[in-house]
């Protein structure tokens, strides 16, 4: 089945500078990719997501990037802020078939001050 | 706050005793699942229901059951049989389940979660 590697588990950046994490999928029919946030002690929310009819896609100082050939997606999120500390999981499924979404471990962000 | 309850936040019960927890949702979803939250972990499937009366087994049912009598509540009970049930449960939903349809019917809606612990 499906399988969703995510890393690394921790990063830690210094606030304003870029922060990128990277998840790998299987199984080659995926075709849609969301990405998770949750702040500490919150429930999860979800802030961006891409189909496979495309390779990027933007919203403010997040983006999300899809390498079909490769299997793998990233979140990018930069000019980073002390409010984007949170753990983000990434997730694939096939839309208009019978799959659940498939999650990533996840990654611990933190912003230093 | 987002349509979706779960109740109560925290819950502590002793070793041997089934418990529920409940899930409410008002956002008129179709589908609504169950995951279990360990550090390190993830998210993990327990149940999900796609529809009313119906509702199948994710990665780690065992030691769990389910009941979707009403499309707004989806409860959980942790039964006896769960070897470690002491975890951050948490319950959500989206619109629909792997049918046609664009992407937002795929975003999944969480409630607050359930800090359930054992002892």
């Amino acid at each position: 089945g499906e399988n969703v590697e995510q890393h690394p588990s921790t990063l830690s950046v210094q606030e304003g500078d870029s922060a990128v994490i990277k998840c790998t999928y299987s199984d080659s029919a995926s075709n849609y990719f969301p990405w998770y946030k949750q702040e500490l002690g919150k429930r999860p929310q979800l802030i961006i997501d891409i189909r496979s009819n495309v390779g990027e896609k933007k919203d403010q100082r997040i983006a999300v990037t899809l390498n079909k050939t490769a299997k793998h997606f990233s979140l990018h999120i930069t000019e980073t802020q002390p409010e984007d500390s949170a753990v983000y999981f990434c997730a694939s499924t096939i839309m208009d078939s019978n799959y659940q979404l498939i999650w990533g471990a996840g990654t611990k962000l933190i912003i230093k001050p | 706050d987002g349509g979706i309850t779960q109740s109560p936040k925290y819950l502590f019960r002793k070793e041997g005793q089934n418990v529920t927890l409940s899930c409410e949702q008002n956002l008129n979803h179709d589908a609504m699942y169950w995951y279990r939250q360990d550090p390190g972990q993830g998210l993990r499937l327990i149940y999900y229901s796609q529809i009313v009366n119906d509702f199948q087994k994710g990665d780690i049912a065992e030691g769990y059951s389910v009941s979707r009598e009403k499309k707004e509540s989806f409860p959980l009970t942790v039964t006896s049989a769960q070897k470690n049930p002491t975890a951050f449960y948490l319950c959500a939903s989206s619109g629909k389940w792997g049918l046609a349809g664009g992407p937002h019917l795929y975003e999944q809606y969480f409630g607050p979660g359930t800090r359930l612990t054992v002892t």
